[in-house]
């Protein structure tokens, strides 16, 4: 296992343009997630994949966000109009997709936005 | 929905001291638990999970929790603290639901590890 990798690492903007991230998740791995971790807080949960198919949002996946994940391998999170209140770490992760609640989710380092 | 709460939002030991950090979820049934441990500028690493069986779980860098049905907790305890040990732990359970495969993580605890 080469662990779930993202690109890229940082990311500076000004407010109004659009970023795109990407994860690569654990080979295998056919579940990914999207999280979005604030300062002094937990992750909180944007998205996840079931192969293709992405099969939850949260309410925070505003119109602004969208994730594909198009051959079920790698996926992108674009963020379109970037606001200031964008300026958080984006948390990937992925799992084997075991049945329930055992499936353990393996984190990538995180890309840091800073939205000026 | 299930949820975790960290009460603890700071906590500072000296190196070589025990240390034990509280979780405690609610949830009617057994529930799945995980704790990770973010450094910063990091994303999360797994230090151990609970699923069913024994309640005492252990995990890496020599950590352990305990699950504990009685008091709605699972805790996460380390005999001895190496400086390497500061960093934020976050406490984690399945969001649970059909189809829901979230996880809803606690506030998280910084632990300080003075020399």
């Amino acid at each position: 296992d080469t662990g779930v990798s993202q690109d890229p690492r940082h990311k500076i903007t000004k407010r109004g343009q659009n970023v795109t991230f990407r994860c690569d998740p654990i080979s295998e791995h056919n579940r990914l997630y999207w999280y979005r971790q604030t300062l002094g807080q937990g992750p909180e949960f944007l998205t996840y994949f079931q192969n293709e198919a992405q099969l939850e949002k949260s309410r925070l996946l505003s119109d602004r966000f969208s994730a594909e994940r198009p051959k079920g391998s790698f996926s992108t999170l674009e963020i379109q109009r970037t606001e200031q209140g964008d300026s958080a770490m984006y948390l990937c992760a992925s799992s084997r997709g075991l049945a329930g609640g055992r499936d353990t989710q393996y984190f990538g380092p995180g890309t840091r936005l800073t939205v000026l | 929905a299930q949820s975790v709460t960290q009460p603890d939002i700071h906590i500072t030991v000296s190196e070589g001291a025990s240390l034990e950090l509280r979780c405690n979820y609610s949830y009617g049934a057994t529930p799945y638990l995980f704790w990770y441990v973010q450094s910063p500028g990091q994303g999360l690493q797994l230090l151990l999970k609970y699923f069913s069986g024994d309640t005492l779980v252990q995990g890496i860098k020599g950590f352990e929790a305990e699950f504990k049905r009685s008091q709605s907790s699972f805790n996460l305890r380390k005999p001895s603290v190496h400086w390497s040990d500061a960093a934020e732990y976050f406490c984690a359970v399945p969001q649970g639901g059909t189809g829901r495969r979230a996880l809803t993580f606690g506030s998280g605890t910084r632990l300080q590890v003075q020399p």
